[in-house]
C-alpha cells in the first residue's frame, strides 16, 4: 500500500532547540494528521488539519496543511527531554488513513 | 474514563495456533481499525469495520480475520496462515464524520506485541 514520505527519518537536538518534520505525498489527501507515539504504546494525536493552508497550533506544536493538499508540516519549538518518540503523519481520504514511517526524536538534557 | 482497550498487552503464538487480540470501545465510535506496525515502518491497515456487522479487507489482510458483532468489539484474530505474525499491533477507532469538517480522527488502544514462541 501507499505510504507516505516522512523526513528526516530521525533527529537527535539539543533540548530548547526548535524541530520542524514534513510529510509528501503523490496524492491529494482531505485531512492530515500528526501523531506521537512512546514505546510501547499507542500512538496519540496532536493536531488534524481539515483544510488546505490551515495553520494549527497545540502549545509548542504548530502544523501546516499545504496548499497543493499534498503535503503537511510540524513544528515543535523549544523542545524538551518528554518530547522524545516517533512522530508520525497521516493523510486521510474518507475512512481510511496512509502513514509516513515516522520521525524519531532523541533530545539531549 | 472513555477510551480503546486492548488486551492481552503481550501474546505469545506457537506453530499453527491461531490466537485472537481483543479491541473493546467505549467511546461510542461506529467505525473501527486494525493496523500492524514493523520496525521502522508506519502502520499498516489489516481490517477495518465502519458498522456493525460490517467489516472490508485493509491493505494486508491474508492470514487474518475479524468480526464486529457489537459496536464496542472488534477482535482480531491471526491464523497459521499468517507466516510472519510478530508485530506490534493496534487496534483505532473513530466517530461519525462531522458536517463541514470531515472524517473525525482515529484514535489508538496501547497495543498487543505478538511474538512467535
Amino acid at each position: 500500500g501507499q505510504q507516505l514520505n516522512q523526513s528526516p527519518q530521525s533527529m537527535f537536538i539539543q533540548e530548547g532547540e526548535d524541530v520542524s518534520m514534513n510529510c509528501t505525498s503523490s496524492s491529494i489527501f482531505n485531512t492530515w494528521l500528526w501523531y506521537k507515539q512512546d514505546p510501547g504504546e499507542g500512538p496519540v494525536l496532536l493536531i488534524a488539519l481539515y483544510k488546505a493552508g490551515e495553520l494549527t497550533s497545540n502549545g509548542r506544536l504548530t502544523a501546516q496543511f499545504g496548499i497543493t493538499r499534498k503535503d503537511s508540516f510540524l513544528n515543535i519549538s523549544a523542545s524538551i527531554p518528554s518530547d522524545v518518540g516517533i512522530y508520525f503523519c497521516a493523510g486521510q481520504r474518507g475512512n481510511k488513513l496512509v502513514f509516513g514511517a515516522g520521525t524519531i526524536l532523541r533530545v539531549k538534557s | 474514563d472513555g477510551g480503546i482497550t486492548q488486551s492481552p498487552k503481550y501474546l505469545f503464538r506457537k506453530e499453527g495456533q491461531n490466537v485472537t487480540l481483543s479491541c473493546e470501545q467505549n467511546l461510542n465510535h461506529d467505525a473501527m481499525y486494525w493496523y500492524r506496525q514493523d520496525p521502522g515502518q508506519g502502520l499498516r491497515l489489516i481490517y477495518y469495520s465502519q458498522i456493525v456487522n460490517d467489516f472490508q479487507k485493509g491493505d494486508i489482510a491474508e492470514g487474518y480475520s475479524v468480526s464486529r458483532e457489537k459496536k464496542e468489539s472488534f477482535p482480531l484474530t491471526v491464523t497459521s496462515a499468517q507466516k510472519n505474525p510478530t508485530a506490534f499491533y493496534l487496534c483505532a477507532s473513530s466517530g461519525r464524520p462531522r458536517t463541514g469538517v470531515g472524517n473525525q480522527p482515529q484514535h489508538f488502544g496501547d497495543g498487543t506485541r505478538l511474538s512467535i514462541l
